[in-house]
């Protein structure tokens, strides 16, 4: 099974800031990974597929990079709600996997 | 607009069964695969089951393989898994996932509780 750890467990920054969350793989994954975002109380939401893709509605301050082993989902500006748990996760052979996720707090 | 709907969850005790049905709407569910993924309070995401757009091909994580069987019936627009030998740790959210074309998970029901205790 591939295993995806994120880091930080926990970010603090501003609003305004810019944020940089990183995923690495145990194995390659090539650019089959996504990112989602969860707010409290609500399902997850597609952010980011194929690593760099937007998915629909996202705005253009989300971005992805990455491929193989090691990913990075970056926020350029961080809004209000911005602040949420956020994960990646691969889907490699139809075996899927999430990485323990990252809390993105308010300063 | 999609909707997903689960329904089906609820208490119950060790080693019971449990079917869990999510009713889609608002797209051609047909077309696409489907995903169950669960989250246990206060915890992380975990993936739970697969289905291809026609049912021919499965996918479980190894935390449940051989105790759920995920299906689904295109002619209702329905999807299940159908729970069994449940334990403790099973309790969680099961969240009934649409992928996209590329497959990823790119719209969430709501989810519903499942609890596992005597």
């Amino acid at each position: 099974e591939i295993v995806l750890t994120q880091s930080p467990a926990t970010l603090s920054l501003s609003p305004g800031e810019r944020a940089t969350l990183s995923c690495r793989a145990s194995q390659s994954v090539s650019s089959y990974l996504a990112w989602y975002q969860q707010k409290p109380g609500q399902a997850p939401r597609l952010l980011i597929y194929d690593a760099s893709n937007r998915a629909t509605g996202i705005p253009a301050r989300f971005s992805g990079s990455g491929s193989g082993t090691d990913f990075t989902l970056t926020i350029s500006s961080l809004e209000p709600e911005d602040f949420a748990v956020y994960y990646c996760q691969q889907r490699s052979n139809w075996h899927y996997t999430f990485g323990q996720g990252t809390k993105l707090e308010i300063k | 607009e999609v909707q997903l709907v689960e329904s089906g969850g609820g208490l119950v005790q060790p080693g019971g069964s449990l079917r869990l049905s999510c009713s889609a709407s608002g797209f051609t569910f047909s077309s696409y695969a489907m995903h169950w993924v669960r989250q246990a309070p206060g915890k992380g995401l975990e993936y739970v089951s697969a289905i291809s757009s026609n049912g021919g091909s499965t996918y479980y994580a190894d935390s449940v393989k051989g105790r759920f069987t995920i299906s689904r019936d295109n002619s209702k627009n329905t999807l299940y898994l159908q729970m069994s030998s449940l334990r403790a740790e099973d309790t969680a959210v099961y969240y009934c996932v649409k992928a996209n074309s590329y497959g990823y998970l790119d719209y969430w029901g709501q989810g519903t509780l499942v609890t596992v205790s005597s």
